[in-house]
């Protein structure tokens, strides 16, 4: 089982640059979330879809915006990369509902120079 | 707003010992969910038990089990026959509203010695 999909796994970008990241599950799930991780803390919700069609703000959405391409997939793009962007970013995906796990991909290692 | 807080930055336990992780949250909504996550060296978020607040029975899973205490919003992890395995940063969090926005503390750091 695939699970959820992130692509790329590292990038190095320049500040300025745009980029976005892609996001993939296979597990028929409703909604799907974009993280980052930053050293030393736990995950930030940056934005979420609670089902296709829908996309909100999470805590930090400054700087970014997302797609909900399709019930399978939801990208994350950052037009102008600044520094403080340097972060790891995490797709997850669940079942509609407060009880359901999330489950997350494998991360995306983002530097900006 | 929500917010969780784990006090511990690092522990350390002996293989085979039991283990208590701290975690405290704030939150005005009703219902809600808490989760214990753990990512181990290699990156992936791994849930390792969750807890619906209306629940008064604490859940467990297998070596893994919570103590909820809802009227001082805590929900601290407790980890018996600690395994090499175990080692980790585990995160807690607290989920709410229907599409389940999780809000995640600063991470415990354990590390398990044979």
């Amino acid at each position: 089982n695939a699970g959820v999909t992130q692509t790329p796994k590292f990038q190095v970008l320049k500040t300025g640059q745009s980029m976005t990241l892609q996001c993939a599950q296979d597990m028929n799930h409703n909604s799907m979330y974009w993280y980052r991780q930053d050293p030393g803390m736990g995950l930030r919700l940056i934005y979420y879809s609670a089902s296709e069609g829908t996309t909100d703000k999470g805590e930090v959405p400054n700087g970014y915006n997302v797609s909900r391409l399709n019930k399978r997939e939801f990208s994350l793009r950052l037009e102008s990369a600044a520094p403080s962007q340097t972060s790891v970013y995490f797709c997850a995906s669940s079942h509609r509902g407060g009880d359901q796990p999330q489950h997350f991909g494998d991360g995306t290692r983002l530097s900006i120079l | 707003a929500q917010t969780v807080t784990q006090s511990q930055p690092e522990m350390s336990v002996q293989e085979a010992e039991t283990v208590t992780l701290s975690c405290t949250y704030d939150t005005s909504e009703s219902n809600y969910y808490l989760f214990w996550y753990k990512q181990p060296p290699s990156r992936q978020m791994i849930l390792v038990i969750r807890q619906e607040a209306y629940k008064q029975q604490n859940a467990t899973e297998n070596r893994f089990s919570v103590n909820f205490q809802k009227a001082a919003k805590s929900f601290s992890l407790k980890i018996s026959d600690s395994q090499l395995g175990d080692t980790a940063m585990y995160f807690c969090a607290l989920g709410t509203g229907g599409a389940q926005k999780l809000v995640f503390g600063q991470g415990t750091r354990l590390t398990i010695n044979p």
